[in-house]
Formats: structure tokens, C-alpha cells, sequence
């Protein structure tokens, strides 16, 4: 069964320090895959994706991710952290577009809390 | 920056009442989502649409409704709100190329 899989439910990370934050799918065809980040009481935001190509994708506010297949994984990251990266993270899984109706798959979150 | 938009952003409501939730999008997009998710909890699907007139039950049981009678509507109705019906709802609608699903602000819903 497709699935992402974030192991970590709560990370926290001093201001200006280096973030990854993991994500591991299961799928069985080379999957689409995204980042969103979601403030309090915010919808979600597309910080970055990955259809094909160059394996290092780079997005929004400083984020940037790698997609390694060997390792079904997709991990974010961000050289210096920000106070206003405190958010909740959410990885997600795409079926091909022509699954009509298909939702992404999204891992159940990892929360970043920013230490000063 | 996506255009999808949700109204109400807050709701107050009694139990028993009827309320409708509001989705629209410019973007021309055929498939729309409704998602369930409660306060730092995961995001739950509950209904989506292919296109006009066509209307699913998305993994999450819910006991809300939706239709789909133009591309860039897609409302949800509760028709007896109930204090279990108190969430964060969540409208997305997913681009053909690629698939990349942009999401609504959202509406908090609190049932009294």
C-alpha cells in the first residue's frame, strides 16, 4: 500500500542551527513528492516538489530537498533555521495524474519548534 | 500563490444546525478535496470531486455532504452540526499537470 511515513513528531531546533526533517514513502512507481508547511490555523503551503530530474530540489523560504530512491526518502532541509520556521511540516505522495480523483498521500506531520 | 478560497474562516454554531462551508477556485482546476484535520493531528480526506457532477467519499468517514455544479465551487454541508463535527476543514484542488494540490486558509468550525 502506498504510504509517507515522517518518524519524527516533534523536532526542535536552535535559531540558526541546520534542519532536516525525514520523510520515507512507499510507492510503486516513481511517485511525485512534495513539502507543504502549515502555521497555526493556516491552510498548507507548497514550500517545494519533485517530478523528475535533479534529485536536489530547491523551494521557498530557504528550503531545499533531496530525492534519494534508494532509500525511498525525501528529506528537507534548511542550512540556518528562522524563529518563523516554528510550523508544522507535512510530506506528501503524488499517484500519477491520470488516477482521477487521487489525492496526494500525506505523512501525519512533524512539528518544528525554534529554540533562541 | 494559489487562488482557493474558503468562507467562512471561523465558525461558532449551535448544535442542530445546518451550515454550509465554502470553497471556490479560479484556477480552472477539475479535481477538488475536502479534508478533516483536528488541531496538530494529521490531514484526513473526506470527500473529492473528479469534475461537475461528480462526487466521492473520500478514507475518512464523515457525515457531511458536498456537490459540484461548477468547476470553482465545491461546498460542503453539515445538515445537524454536532460538537464531534468541531475541526479544521481543509479545501484543496489539484493541478492536471504534475498533480500539485493547493490548499484553501481553511475554516475552524466550532460546534457548541
Amino acid at each position: 500500500a502506498q504510504s509517507v511515513t515522517q518518524p519524527d513528531i516533534h523536532i526542535t531546533v536552535s535559531e540558526g542551527a541546520s534542519l532536516e526533517l525525514r520523510c520515507n514513502y512507499s510507492y510503486g512507481a516513481t511517485p511525485y513528492l512534495f513539502w507543504y508547511v502549515q502555521s497555526p490555523g493556516q491552510g498548507l503551503q507548497l514550500l517545494l516538489k519533485y517530478f523528475s530530474g535533479d534529485t536536489l530540489v530547491q523551494g521557498i523560504k530557504g528550503f531545499e530537498a533531496e530525492f534519494k530512491r534508494s532509500q525511498s526518502s525525501f528529506n528537507l532541509r534548511k542550512p540556518s533555521v528562522h524563529w518563523s520556521d516554528a510550523a508544522e511540516y507535512f510530506c506528501a505522495v503524488g499517484p500519477e495524474i491520470n488516477q482521477a480523483g487521487t489525492a496526494l498521500i500525506f505523512g501525519k506531520g512533524t512539528t518544528l519548534s525554534v529554540s533562541s | 500563490e494559489a487562488d482557493i478560497y474558503q468562507t467562512p474562516r471561523y465558525l461558532v454554531i449551535g448544535t442542530g444546525k445546518k451550515i454550509t462551508l465554502e470553497c471556490s477556485q479560479t484556477m480552472g482546476h477539475d479535481k477538488m478535496y475536502w479534508y478533516q484535520q483536528d488541531p496538530g493531528m494529521e490531514l484526513h480526506l473526506i470527500h473529492y470531486s473528479y469534475g461537475v457532477n461528480s462526487t466521492e467519499k473520500g478514507d475518512l468517514s464523515s457525515e457531511s455532504t458536498v456537490s459540484r455544479i461548477r468547476t470553482e465551487h465545491f461546498p460542503l454541508t453539515l445538515e445537524s452540526a454536532r460538537p464531534s463535527h468541531t475541526s479544521q476543514y481543509l479545501c484543496a484542488s489539484r493541478q492536471e499537470i504534475h498533480g500539485t494540490q493547493y490548499f484553501g486558509p481553511g475554516t475552524r468550525l466550532l460546534v457548541l
